[in-house]
């Protein structure tokens, strides 16, 4: 069946940087694109940007811009979220999620969902 | 952005009744709308994509409607599964943005 796998909890200080990983199984990793989505305590949630695992492009939300890089590792069947120059406010459960179009979209639904990884960003 | 406003924000509901939550759109999304259920310390699992098409294995008291700006997910007869918190997602425009979603909770 399909599944996510994420990497587990973390704990950093503001400024440092967190690097997550999705190890996908279950489908043929290419033909999907894989997204970040993340949950502050008690909030909504928001996408943080997508990739597509053949070839590596990748869609950042504007506003991580700069902070923010995925890659992707056809090898191990892989995508990594790395994040950058924390603070407090990137305390979330993060997300990794396939999107339902299969060799498509960009900006998608997600049709099967990680189990999350905690980072928490604190002095 | 587009901004997604989810209403109410909490709806108190009795197994059996049918609940209607809302959920609308800063600007026109045409019919790319996905609805989430979320139960605590779990990831949302998609129910409805395209406004109003059910995913496989999602039960048929869930329906959605709507377009443009203006969306609801329906419940039928609530079951005691149905107790959770859910999302609406716009995935027209970059950033796909979320609602802060409606806690469906037990009158």
């Amino acid at each position: 069946q399909v599944q996510l796998v994420q990497s587990g909890a973390e704990a950093k200080k503001p400024g440092a940087s967190v690097k997550g990983s999705c190890e996908a199984s279950g489908y043929i990793f290419t033909t999907y694109h894989l997204h970040w989505v993340r949950q502050a305590p008690g909030q909504g949630l928001e996408w943080l940007g997508t990739i597509n695992p053949k070839g590596g492009s990748t869609l950042y939300a504007e506003r991580f811009q700069g902070r923010l890089t995925m890659t992707s590792d056809t090898s191990t069947s892989t995508v990594y979220m790395e994040l950058s120059s924390l603070r407090s406010e990137d305390t979330a459960m993060y997300y990794c999620a396939r999107g339902v179009s299969l060799f498509g979209a960009t900006i998608d639904p997600f049709d099967m969902w990680g189990q999350g990884t905690m980072v928490t960003v604190s002095s | 952005d587009i901004q997604m406003t989810q209403l109410p924000s909490t709806l108190s509901a009795s197994v059996g009744d049918r609940v209607t939550l809302t959920c609308r759109a800063s600007q026109s999304i045409s019919r790319r709308l996905a609805w989430y259920q979320q139960k605590p310390g779990k990831a949302p699992r998609l129910l409805i994509d395209e406004a109003s098409r059910l995913e496989s294995g999602v039960p048929s008291r869930f329906s959605g409607s709507g377009s443009g700006t203006e969306f609801t997910l329906t419940i039928t007869s609530l079951q005691p599964d149905d107790f959770a918190t859910y999302h609406c997602q716009q995935y027209d425009s970059n950033p796909s943005t979320f609602g802060q979603g409606t806690k469906l909770e037990i009158k």
